[in-house]
């Protein structure tokens, strides 16, 4: 299988602890993103990367969150002090920028985060 | 401040007929738009996009609709299948070169009944 992958596809941990999820994109892509999606939304950027490079964070990234992409392939999102309110699907997307400077973005299946 | 929106929260077509998803835009630096369709304890699988610079765009039987000037696409399936049964999420992106997270919409739940 070439897609996205992401793991653990399942998480559960109780308030306080720290939690890291891990994606594996598709392997010539150059820029890999973050997604959160909640019950009834459309999924929310978090952050992404070109190559190993962070070019962009969203305000949703609070100070708890941290993302790495290690010599520009796989990717890691930590979240520490983890709150009821970090419960969600967290989406790993990658692509590669088209010529015409188009992102066509593929998603994992996710990460399904419940703190309890 | 919702950017795209989805105003149609679920639509029942069925099969064999055709499927109509809407999906709105305020942003006027958007110039990428991409549906996606999502199963549940999936993530979203890209179906089909369209550029700015085109109003129409076809994948078998797929085709989005680009109204710029009313700022405002449409998703058309034909005919449609039960297999089609998802919900399907709108997104935006722009401007093409600078900005490339998505906006998604808050998505449409589309039911293909027998």
């Amino acid at each position: 299988d070439t897609g996205v992958s992401q793991d653990p596809r399942h998480k559960i941990t109780k308030r306080g602890q720290n939690v890291t999820f891990r994606c594996d994109p598709i392997s010539e892509h150059n820029r890999l993103y973050w997604y959160r999606q909640t019950l009834g939304q459309g999924p929310e950027f978090l952050t992404y990367f070109q190559n190993e490079a962070q070019l962009e964070k969203s305000r949703l990234l609070s100070d708890r969150f941290s993302a790495e992409r290690p010599k520009g392939s796989f990717s890691t999102l930590e979240i520490q002090r983890t709150e009821q309110g970090d419960s969600a699907m967290y989406l790993c997307a990658s692509s590669l920028v088209s010529g015409s400077g188009t992102d066509t973005q593929y998603f994992g299946p996710g990460t399904r985060l419940t703190v309890l | 401040d919702q950017q795209v929106k989805q105003n149609s929260p679920s639509l029942s077509v069925q099969e064999g007929r055709i499927s109509i998803l809407n999906c709105d835009y305020t942003n006027s630096m958007f110039d990428y738009f991409l549906w996606y369709k999502k199963y549940p304890a999936e993530g979203p699988t890209f179906l089909i996009s369209i550029s700015s610079i085109k109003d129409k765009n076809e994948d078998g039987r797929f085709t989005v609709f680009l109204n710029k000037s009313a700022k405002h696409l449409s998703l058309h399936i034909v005919p449609s299948q039960p297999g089609d049964s998802a919900v399907y999420f709108c997104a935006a992106s722009g401007p093409t070169g600078t900005a490339s997270k998505l906006t998604f919409g808050t998505g449409t739940r589309l039911q293909v009944t027998l």
